[in-house]
């Protein structure tokens, strides 16, 4: 069964602009959640999505949103984006919301120049 | 509030050693943990997991140990090899949905 993907996997863009990262879970998982991983902050959870619904979200400024489609593949957005959202972007997902184990994609390193 | 922490940020041992990476966690109500491994480049991966209702499990080569008393928890890695050199985080699930709350983790090095 293949792994958690994410695209792109890596990014580079510019002060102000957004950004759209994308993630596809596991065959079979519905809940999907988003961390932001940096060496100062570590890893802080961003938010989780389940059935198409944002379930839990972390302590982040409201130009981070995400969705999650009906096939469980979730999107996150980030706009205006600042130099300090530079960060890898994991993606985990888990077989049924609020169970266990989370298996983490290989992330997005996104870059703000 | 809810925080996990390590007290080792490095730890380096040599190869067939066994290997103890500790965290502490401060929210009581904490049901689910975790440890993950992470080398570079790579998202973390799930090594080990324990409930709240156990206090340890075990795996192959690994352990963990969970001491809800002191809200301790504990991985052991039997005969430490070269491949278990990566970043080790544990983590923690309270009662907010899936929500995985992290410690800062411990870089583990194994010379040959």
């Amino acid at each position: 069964k293949a792994g958690v993907t994410q695209t792109p996997r890596y990014l580079i863009k510019t002060r102000g602009q957004q950004v759209t990262l994308s993630c596809s879970p596991i065959s079979g998982h519905r809940s999907v959640s988003w961390y932001q991983q940096t060496p100062g902050q570590g890893l802080q959870f961003l938010f989780e999505y389940f059935s198409e619904t944002q379930r839990n979200k972390g302590n982040f400024p409201g130009r981070f949103s995400g969705r999650q489609f009906s096939n469980s593949r979730s999107e996150m957005n980030v706009s205006t984006l600042e130099l300090g959202d530079s960060a890898l972007y994991l993606c985990a997902s888990n077989l049924v919301g609020g169970a266990d184990t989370q298996y983490f994609g290989p992330g997005t390193r996104l870059t703000v120049l | 509030g809810e925080s996990v922490g390590l007290h080792l940020p490095t730890l380096s041992v040599q190869e067939g050693d066994n290997s103890i990476i500790n965290c502490a966690y401060s929210n009581s109500a904490s049901d689910y943990f975790i440890w993950y491994k992470q080398e570079s480049g790579k998202g973390p991966q799930f090594i080990i997991d324990i409930r709240s209702n156990m206090d340890k499990r075990q795996g192959q080569r690994v352990t963990v140990l969970l001491n809800k008393t002191v809200k301790h928890l504990s991985l052991q890695i039997a005969a430490t090899q070269p491949g278990d050199s990566a970043v080790y985080f544990c983590a923690e699930r309270g009662n907010a949905g899936n929500m995985l709350t992290f410690g800062g983790g411990t870089r583990l090095m194994v010379k040959p």
